[in-house]
Formats: structure tokens, C-alpha cells, sequence
């Protein structure tokens, strides 16, 4: 298994473009979360999904837009990119409870994006 | 509403020093706690968690935490500290069993400096 991917790596935007983030894993989770983090700040919950067609909003969702078509993929898409969403970010996965089997989030290995 | 606070933004201690770092929580329904550990420009990697049953988790590494539900605290703590232990750590709460559904809510993190 690949577990948790993200791509790209890293992205420098200009103000006001935008850009998808992906996220992909392939542990057929139910649960998939997207989180920034900022220095000093740890990090934040921006959008969440527990399933495919279902997602919600997390702690700072402003300026963030997602969607999950499928049980794989939760793509973050940044409609218009501002200097203030300069961060890294993490994309997480995990079972339901439901599963019956005790587990954590696997995160993804990040996107540092950089917005001037 | 959840919430975790952890005491002391970097912390030095000598190699072969006791490690400790703290971390305190607020939580309306009983907690599932999480440490997790990330290593410079790398993702996050679970280092324990407290679910159920035994209230000291032992986890990766070397490292253990205690839940004290009394003093709505879940510290971490490694006997012998290693130059390899230099990090960023973090304590997280969550409602849920896997961290999953609503995600994590994480501390601002501990940098530990491992002194030679």
C-alpha cells in the first residue's frame, strides 16, 4: 500500500490564482481530513469528509473548498489563493468506528505552498 | 468544545536525560488522546494513543504517556533521552476511537533539543 499521498510537493501560487491540492489513499478508509499547519500554531482542521458525497467543514475552512467523489480521493482546492493561506498541509485518513478496528489517522507526507 | 494545551514550546534536555513533555486537555466527553511525533520537512508519525482500558500507554521509541483523567493530563515521558529524539511533538484530542470523523485537535507543539 501507498497509504496516504499528496501531490505536488511543493507549489508557489501568485495572490488570487487558484489550485487544487490532491489527496489520495488507498487503505479504502472511510475518514479523510485536511489540516494546515502554521509555526507556533500546530494544526488546524479545515475540511473533513466521513464518506464519499459527505463532507464538512473543520476549524478554518474559509477560503477552502473540497469535495469527495470517491472513497479515495478528497481533493482541497484554494479558490483564491491569498499570502495569508501560505502553510503546509496535511492530508489524514482513517477507519470508522464502525470498522471494529482500533486505529489512527495516517497522514500524508504534506504540500508546502508558498503564496506571494 | 475540545482543546489541548502544551506547556513549553521547546524544551532542552541532555542526551541520556529524562524526557518530559507535557500536555493538558479540556474535553465535554471522554477523550481519546493521541502524541505524535514529526521529524523536520516530514509528515506526522503516531507515537501512542490512549483509547480505552490501561491508562499508561507504552508507544514507540522508548516513549510512554500516562492518562490522568484527574488532572486532564496525558504527559509523555522517555527515560533516556537519544540525539535521535530531536523533534517536533504533538499532543491531539479527538471524540472519536481512530481520530477519524471530526479529525484531531492538536496542541501547538513541543520542539524538544536534545543537548550532546
Amino acid at each position: 500500500n501507498a497509504g496516504v499521498t499528496q501531490t505536488p510537493k511543493f507549489q508557489v501560487l501568485k495572490t488570487g490564482q487558484s489550485m487544487t491540492l490532491q489527496c489520495a489513499q488507498d487503505m479504502n478508509h472511510e475518514y479523510m481530513s485536511w489540516y494546515r499547519q502554521d509555526p507556533g500554531m500546530g494544526l488546524r482542521l479545515i475540511h473533513y469528509s466521513v464518506g464519499a458525497g459527505i463532507t464538512d467543514q473543520g476549524e478554518v475552512p474559509n477560503g477552502y473548498n473540497v469535495s469527495r467523489s470517491t472513497t479515495e480521493d478528497f481533493p482541497l482546492r484554494l479558490l483564491s489563493a491569498a499570502p495569508s493561506q501560505t502553510s503546509v498541509y496535511f492530508c489524514a485518513s482513517s477507519t470508522s468506528e464502525l470498522a471494529g478496528v482500533s486505529n489512527e489517522q495516517f497522514f500524508g507526507p504534506g504540500t508546502r505552498l508558498t503564496v506571494l | 468544545a475540545q482543546s489541548v494545551t502544551q506547556l513549553g514550546s521547546h524544551v532542552s534536555v541532555s542526551e541520556g536525560a529524562l524526557v518530559l513533555l507535557r500536555c493538558n486537555y479540556s474535553s465535554s466527553v471522554p477523550p481519546y488522546l493521541f502524541w505524535y511525533v514529526q521529524y523536520p520537512n516530514q509528515g506526522l508519525q503516531l507515537l501512542l494513543k490512549y483509547t480505552t482500558g490501561a491508562t499508561l500507554v507504552k508507544g514507540i521509541n522508548g516513549f510512554e504517556a500516562e492518562f490522568k483523567k484527574s488532572e486532564t493530563s496525558f504527559h509523555l515521558t522517555k527515560p533516556s533521552a537519544h540525539m535521535s529524539d530531536a523533534a517536533e511533538y504533538f499532543c491531539a484530542v479527538s471524540r472519536a476511537w481512530g481520530g477519524g470523523a471530526d479529525g484531531l485537535t492538536f496542541g501547538k507543539g513541543t520542539h524538544l533539543i536534545i543537548q550532546p
